[in-house]
């Protein structure tokens, strides 16, 4: 079946300019996550969504960073006004049941913000 | 707070030769121990993982990887090299939380293949 998949793939923006990210989850998965992979760097978590509901936003760097999932399963990652420090790689990924016991992460091929 | 430390940040291997990357974590509880791997343009993709029992885990394309307790790490390894095993490989723990199962991962080693 089909994996995560995100869009766009490549994203240029300008600085000040609002972009958006978007994460289509396996179908059915009930777990979101949101990482940010800056240049030679690991994953860095950002947000979680269970459904539609976003339990933990403690990895957003700033209150520009906004993330939401409204019906349980497309989610939108919106950056307002870009600065320079936001160009990374924004990976999605999701999980097929909450939190009540471990299960695996699948990943996206991400999407590479470049912000100049 | 949950840190993972790869200390290797590039290790080049011979095709064929051995190779090992190094693990370290550190993790208030049993951690649930996980190694990706990710090549140019591709998102991660799990190689193995461990959540408890056997301290030797065996994963996709021939990687696996020990879990040391009392050594706070969780060392991938491969017998035999191929080029295609160039990528950069993370390190990563995970914790069940209230919400929320996160993963903390490593800085990455990444691995080049001499033919």
């Amino acid at each position: 079946g089909a994996g995560v998949s995100q869009s766009p793939r490549y994203k240029v923006a300008k600085r000040g300019q609002d972009v958006a990210l978007r994460c289509d989850p396996i179908s059915g998965h009930v777990s979101l996550f949101w990482y940010q992979q800056a240049l030679g760097q690991g994953p860095e978590f950002l947000t979680y969504f269970q459904n539609e509901a976003q339990l933990d936003k403690s990895g957003l760097p700033s209150d520009r960073f906004f993330a939401e999932r409204p019906e349980g399963s497309v989610s939108t990652l919106k950056i307002q006004r870009t600065q320079q420090e936001d160009s990374a790689v924004y990976l999605c990924a999701s999980s097929p049941r909450d939190t009540s016991s471990y299960n695996e992460q699948f990943f996206g091929p991400g999407t590479r913000l470049t912000v100049l | 707070a949950q840190s993972v430390t790869q200390p290797d940040i590039h290790i080049t291997v011979s095709e064929g030769a051995s190779l090992e990357l190094r693990c370290n974590y550190s993790y208030g509880a049993t951690p649930y121990l996980f190694w990706y791997v990710q090549s140019p343009g591709q998102g991660l993709q799990l190689l193995l993982k461990y959540f408890s029992g056997d301290t030797l885990v065996q994963g996709i394309k021939g990687f696996e990887a020990e879990f040391k307790r009392s050594q706070s790490s969780f060392n991938l390894r491969k017998p035999s090299v191929h080029w295609s095993d160039a990528a950069e490989y993370f390190c990563a723990v995970g914790a069940i939380k209230a919400a929320g199962n996160k993963l903390t991962f490593g800085g990455g080693t990444r691995v080049l293949v001499k033919p």
